[in-house]
């Protein structure tokens, strides 16, 4: 099996521009999670997604960011206008249900 | 809300000594996860408590759970370099989500 995968690995950017990450969870996988890692917060969770429909979005920071799950094997996640406090890594994971869930590399994302 | 707290933060150890880190949260779970982390990489998943009493062993690491302590424990035994990574509780919250600790940054010296 492939793992999670998630794409781009490093992304930089100008303040005000739009960034999309984008995961693949590992096949079968019902469940789907975008954490955020800092420095100063450590690792939360932004939003996850049973079958496809998002459970619980009380993470996501503001507005400007938004997930989307069009179906079992991707998701996105956006943020419109992004700002330098958004620098970040943002790491997908999956899993069955509340069984383990599995990470994938991480997008490094720099916002200037 | 749930809280998970990680002690110690830091910890630099000899090679060959043993070490227990500890993970307290502040609300009924059933759900416990450790997780390592290398610097600049993805979380690897060592260990998964779900029930009261749970014992794990993987090499040099054993993870227990206590529920009704709301404690759970990572006992490292006869440390060596390799070990020295980022290491993180987890704890179930409402559906699936998890609450992770602070992290224990372990580094193990000759």
């Amino acid at each position: 099996d492939a793992g999670v995968i998630q794409s781009p690995r490093h992304e930089v950017t100008e303040m005000g521009q739009e960034v999309t990450l984008r995961c693949k969870p590992i096949s079968g996988h019902n469940s789907l999670f975008w954490y955020r890692q800092t420095m100063m917060r450590g690792l939360e969770l932004l939003i996850y997604f049973n079958n496809n429909v998002p459970i619980d979005d009380s993470g996501m920071p503001e507005d400007r960011f938004s997930a989307k799950m069009p179906n079992a094997s991707f998701s996105t996640l956006k943020i419109q206008p992004s700002e330098p406090r958004d620098s970040a890594v943002y790491f997908c994971a999956s899993s069955v249900g509340a069984i383990e869930q599995f990470f994938g590399p991480g997008t490094r994302l720099t916002v200037l | 809300e749930l809280k998970v707290e990680q002690n110690p933060l830091f910890l630099s150890m000899q090679e060959g000594k043993n070490y227990t880190i500890y993970c307290n949260y502040s609300t009924t779970s059933d759900r416990l996860y450790w997780y390592r982390q290398d610097p600049g990489k993805s979380l690897e998943s060592l260990f998964v408590l779900l029930s009261n009493g749970a014992v794990k062993q993987e090499g040099r690491l054993m993870a227990s759970l206590d529920t009704k302590a709301r404690l759970s424990t990572l006992h490292i035994t006869a440390a060596v370099h390799d070990l020295s990574a980022t290491y993180f509780c987890a704890v179930g919250n409402s559906g699936y989500a998890l609450n992770f600790g602070k992290g224990t940054s372990l580094l193990v010296t000759p």
